[in-house]
């Protein structure tokens, strides 16, 4: 399995900022994912990040709204800008090892 | 596109029954993962199906998976308390980055 940490952990933030969320996992690992899940719902792919490799985004998810990094294979960030309350979420990294992907904690974001 | 449906979406249950989840998708596909989410708490890997047939079990959950019918079941043998929690199903897209496609989840309460 994988050990994934996220930061933060949670964050009240304002509209109009950013926040960029980091995740990291204590193996080298080739795919990197990150999800959204709003309060009650289902998980939402974002994004797929490879490092070396620009991110490719899912159906209606744009780079300048999320844009991603993956500077080497055990790191990767993704920025939610200029957020309003509808970008409250919990936003989550996911990493693919040994057939399955793992979860990292969340990030529980609210925007006021 | 692939979509993936879970039925039921909510479930009570009084401990000691048995019951059974499922999960149906529109598309091909060889992977199919079962997650369990507590409330405020990231996903925990239970089972990854990889095979039509396969059938993965531990403690008093079983998952099947049917990859000709597009069904997999996730069977709750004499329920107890500590099994409630949210259930999500998730399917391998069949691409080349291994992206999930989540279920809507089963909120599954256990009652004394």
């Amino acid at each position: 399995s994988a050990v994934i940490s996220q930061k933060p952990s949670r964050d009240i933030c304002q509209r109009g900022t950013s926040l960029t969320i980091q995740c990291q996992v204590d193996s080298q690992v080739t795919m990197m994912f990150w999800y959204r899940q709003q309060p009650g719902q289902s998980l939402t792919l974002i994004a797929t990040a490879n490092q070396g490799s620009e991110a490719t985004y899912e159906s209606g998810f744009v780079i300048d709204k999320f844009p991603i990094s993956r500077p080497n294979l055990t790191f990767s960030t993704l920025t939610v800008s200029n957020m309003s309350p509808e970008d409250s979420s919990i936003y989550l990294c996911s990493v693919g090892l040994s057939e399955t992907q793992y979860f990292g904690p969340g990030t529980r974001l609210l925007v006021l | 596109e692939l979509k993936v449906e879970q039925n039921p979406l909510f479930l009570s249950m009084q401990e000691g029954k048995n019951y059974t989840i499922y999960c149906n998708y529109s598309t091909t596909s060889d992977r199919l993962y079962w997650y369990r989410q507590d409330p405020g708490k990231s996903l925990e890997s239970l089972f990854v199906l990889l095979s039509n047939g396969a059938v993965k079990q531990e403690g008093r959950l079983m998952a099947s998976l049917d990859t000709k019918a597009r069904l997999s079941t996730l069977h709750i043998t004499a329920a107890v308390h500590d099994l409630s929690a949210t259930y999500f199903c998730a399917v391998d897209d069949g691409g080349s980055q291994g992206n999930l496609i989540f279920g809507k989840g089963t909120k599954l309460s256990v009652k004394p």
